[in-house]
């Protein structure tokens, strides 16, 4: 069974610092990974996704990697703003039989940036 | 720019009631998807489809059921509800699945069983 655990739980660090949050993935077969972003009280917002063939990929001051055969993605927030505290989370997608593919979710990492 | 839209955004119910959680995307997407998400637990699945008139049981689908008569809708219904049922429930929907695109998501339901 796909386990996906996100390292730290929560992390605050100063405005302007750049920070790296870790997600690994018990099993390397996957389809993609994707990291999303969720505000208090609201749903989640697709940030990155990056293809199972891909090794990262960028959006303006995000960057996110992927290392497949160790079971590992980074998500790298360069010149954080306090507008970036939210809750991230990291899911990867299993083949679930037919042709339809499933998200095993991460418990997310708790951002908080300090003005 | 309506995206995915979740109705209603707050509901509580007692013991044994029931209720229907309604969800609506705007965006043409086939696939659709309930999931539920609890302290500690992460966001599990417990219903998904892959087009109108198909449904299909995800990680956690005890004690509810759904239907997917239109495209554009994806119910979930609690026949009889239990306090371990409290949660916040979201829709989400994607385009043929998640090959090279990602999952859109509602705003949630929370939802409190006494």
């Amino acid at each position: 069974k796909q386990e996906v655990t996100q390292i730290p739980a929560a992390l605050s660090v100063p405005e302007g610092e750049n920070l790296v949050l870790n997600c690994s993935f018990t099993d390397s077969a996957i389809y993609n990974l994707q990291w999303f972003r969720q505000d208090p009280g609201k749903g989640l917002t697709s940030l990155l996704l990056i293809q199972s063939s891909q090794r990262e990929q960028t959006s303006g001051r995000l960057n996110a990697s992927l290392d497949k055969s160790s079971g590992r993605s980074t998500l790298y927030i360069a010149a954080s703003q306090p507008g970036d505290s939210a809750t991230y989370l990291c899911a990867v997608s299993i083949f679930g039989g037919g042709s339809n593919y499933k998200l095993t979710f991460g418990k997310g990492t708790l951002l908080t940036v300090n003005p | 720019n309506a995206g995915v839209t979740q109705t209603p955004k707050f509901r509580v119910l007692k013991t044994g009631q029931s209720m229907t959680l309604l969800c609506a995307q705007d965006m043409n997407h086939e696939y659709m998807y309930w999931y539920r998400q609890d302290p500690g637990m992460g966001l599990r699945l417990i219903h998904y489809s892959v087009g109108e008139g198909t449904t299909a049981k995800g990680e956690v689908p005890d004690g509810y059921n759904v239907s997917r008569l239109k495209k554009q809708n994806f119910l979930l219904g609690l026949e009889s509800a239990a306090p371990s049922q409290t949660s916040v429930y979201f829709c989400a929907s994607s385009f043929a699945g998640l090959m090279n695109q990602p999952q859109h998501f509602g705003d949630g339901t929370r939802l409190s069983i006494l």
